[in-house]
């Protein structure tokens, strides 16, 4: 099983809706999570951390769930410049990334 | 200017070549990361540094050296290039108990 898991897409998107999806990991001893996006094989960009009680930022909202080991992203009244991948990401003791292969979403008008 | 560096930003080589990609950050970050990126994959960690003159083997280290003689360098070296090392090669740089890492531009390497 891979460390970290997601659907990698892409999640064809219009303009205005609503988009979600998960990110699965299986390394329980997880400390800290995030996601970051990715554009056009561009460098990773931090999007948010990931908090237990859940966050938001803007038109985007984190949620982490310890119990079934998978956070989620959801982004709201999506714009065009949301299209992008998002890399789900997760730091276990070390210091160390280790990340998702992305899921890609195709906002459209 | 601020930030973090990588060069060159494409570079082709040929197999059995030695090849170094060079990373440099101005921020005297303590942490430095040396990531792969593959199609069906995701980002693969290769080497990471906590401070100068120490490194630790990552996820995918064979056939890679890195070195860290000063904080602000973080050097990757094929020391003989394979095709299977064609990749996009992404550097990032962490402060101690910060909690963003930041990546440079990426070298995208092609070994023919």
């Amino acid at each position: 099983r891979k460390e970290v898991e997601q659907d990698p897409g892409p999640f064809n998107v219009p303009e205005g809706a609503t988009v979600a999806f998960n990110c699965t990991y299986s390394n329980s001893a997880s400390q800290s999570f995030f996601w970051y996006r990715q554009d056009c094989r561009k460098e990773p960009k931090l999007l948010m951390s990931v908090y237990s009680s859940g966050n938001e930022d803007g038109r985007f909202t984190a949620q982490l769930n310890r119990a079934s080991q998978y956070i989620s992203l959801l982004i709201r009244d999506s714009k065009l410049s949301d299209s992008a991948t998002y890399l789900c990401v997760f730091e276990a003791a070390g210091n160390k990334l280790t990340f998702g292969g992305g899921t890609r979403v195709l906002v459209k008008p | 200017d601020a930030g973090i560096t990588q060069s060159p930003r494409y570079k082709i080589t040929e197999t059995g070549r030695q090849v170094t990609l060079m990373c440099h950050q101005t921020w005297s970050h303590s942490y430095m990361f040396w990531y792969r990126q593959d199609l069906g994959h995701g980002l693969r960690l290769i080497y990471y540094s906590a401070a100068a003159d120490i490194t630790d083997k990552g996820e995918v280290p064979d056939g890679y050296v890195v070195s860290r003689s000063k904080t602000e360098n973080f050097p990757l070296t094929l020391e003989s290039a394979t095709r299977s090392q064609t990749s996009v090669y992404f550097c990032a740089s962490r402060d101690l108990g910060g909690n963003d890492y930041t990546f440079g531009s990426g070298t995208r390497l092609t070994v023919v």
